[in-house]
């Protein structure tokens, strides 16, 4: 096993108003969770790392008050994109890893988030 | 930036013909990983080769790392159509975090 959800798989929303993104690791405890952003046809830039229990550690040029990450429980991380513009559209994926196994990555099937 | 470099950017074979791309980089590593990802989904690790080993082999797949021209290439031997997708390189430069390339969009044509 090392299977992650993320949940919604695809949303729609406005612009100005917030989303929530849920990655969940569902037969491990995940001590690390991160959050990427890919855009079409493109690599993956990776936008923050968070430990359970304490802030995430944000990437140069991601706006931490913008994109609110929350790792509440070993099995939990959130990502908030707060006052979403159409810039935001965009695919959002979140992987994890194992306590002292911090380079094998376990990746969800992504969200893919439109503002209109 | 850090990012990896992987050519081709796409390649098109035929069914049953080997895909061969490449991924360089730019700074010391600990390890370099592969991952697929089909059209709009999330990535499927591979294969992991850490910076003192030069070929792993994994069923189809062959990749090989040579740390002194900061490159390495994954094999798909026998394509099948199912191995279409992108493949992205990921390093890791001695902390947790992962470097991905810019990906190859692999096409096989049954």
């Amino acid at each position: 096993g090392a299977v992650v959800s993320q949940h919604p798989s695809w949303v729609i929303c406005k612009s100005g108003t917030s989303v929530k993104i849920e990655c969940r690791s569902l037969d491990f405890q995940a001590t690390t969770m991160f959050w990427y952003r890919q855009f079409p046809k493109q690599s993956l830039m990776l936008m923050a790392t968070s430990n359970e229990g304490s802030k995430a550690t944000y990437e140069q040029g991601v706006e931490k008050d913008k994109f609110l990450i929350n790792h509440a429980s070993l099995t939990l991380s959130t990502l908030t994109v707060t006052s979403a513009h159409p810039e935001d559209s965009s695919f959002y994926i979140c992987s994890a890893s194992k306590a002292g196994l911090p380079y094998e990555q376990y990746f969800g099937p992504g969200t893919r988030l439109t503002v209109t | 930036s850090q990012q990896g470099e992987e050519d081709p950017q796409a390649l098109s074979i035929q069914e049953g013909e080997n895909a061969t791309m490449n991924c360089s980089y730019k700074t010391s590593i600990n390890n370099l990983q592969w991952y697929r990802q089909n059209s709009g989904r999330g990535l499927v690790h591979l294969i992991l080769i850490r910076s003192n080993e030069r070929e792993k082999h994994s069923g189809r797949l062959r990749v090989t790392l040579d740390t002194s021209k900061k490159s390495s290439s994954l094999l798909i031997t026998a394509s099948r159509a199912a191995d279409t997708a992108s493949y992205f390189c990921a390093t890791n430069f001695g902390n947790e975090k992962l470097t991905f390339g810019t990906g190859t969009r692999l096409t096989i044509i049954p």
